[in-house]
């Protein structure tokens, strides 16, 4: 059990440009969720799967973001069109029995700047 | 909607002493959980603690423990016995139990520096 890997842990990216993070769940884990994190907040929900499901969206996660999560195993979070808004940190978590109340096991995060 | 306030930006404290964090929510929902995750420089979140509302005894995980007050909406953090390795970023986080969604709601966060 390795934890939950994010790729890559920095993106810098100009302005209009398409990025696209990756996140391995803990193996087995049946729930992977994404969060986005500025500077001096908490994290803030945008989504979340379960196996290959995408189950629940926030209004946070507008027409440009877009989440897949092929086979209930990786998921990838494709940013369209980037704006500087969207710097922030994205993380990823999992959890393994997809109960509400459980512990999420979250990754260190990519850190995308965009200027 | 639910919204989670930490009122305390940064906090320190010695090596050995004890310190106490606050968060205080607000939800119409009875039934619902409460966490604190801890965040270092590494900013892999860790989970600390967590309690359900309709449990009226307080959390405890070895130096950790929470004081809930349901009534007053208050969930706060006592890290007894600190230790250098506790210096991190601490949030609150809410999770409804009614209405079907599992997001978290997090506050915007504690500083803690634990001094030697």
């Amino acid at each position: 059990d390795t934890g939950v890997s994010q790729d890559p842990r920095h993106k810098i990216t100009k302005r209009g440009q398409n990025v696209t993070f990756r996140c391995d769940p803990i193996s087995e884990h049946n729930r992977l969720y994404w969060y986005r994190q500025t500077l001096g907040q908490g994290p803030e929900f945008l989504t979340y799967f379960q196996n290959e499901a995408q189950l629940e969206k926030s209004r946070l996660l507008s027409d440009r973001f877009s989440a897949e999560r092929p086979k209930g195993s990786f998921s990838t979070l494709e940013i369209q069109r980037t704006e500087q808004g969207d710097s922030a940190m994205y993380l990823c978590a999992s959890s393994q029995d997809g109960t509400t109340n459980e512990k999420l096991f979250f990754g260190s995060g990519t850190q995308l700047s965009v200027l | 909607a639910q919204t989670v306030t930490q009122s305390q930006p940064e906090m320190s404290v010695q090596e050995a002493e004890t310190v106490t964090l606050s968060c205080t929510y607000d939800t119409s929902e009875n039934n619902y959980y409460l966490f604190w995750y801890k965040q270092p420089p590494s900013r892999q979140m860790i989970l600390v603690i967590r309690q359900e509302a309709y449990k009226q005894q307080n959390a405890t995980e070895n130096r950790f423990s929470v004081n809930f007050q349901k009534a007053a909406k208050s969930f706060s953090l006592k890290i007894s016995d600190s230790q250098l390795g506790d210096t991190a970023m601490y949030f609150c986080a809410f999770q409804g139990a009614q209405g079907g969604s599992e997001k978290l709601v997090f506050g915007k966060g504690t500083k803690l520096t634990v001094n030697p």
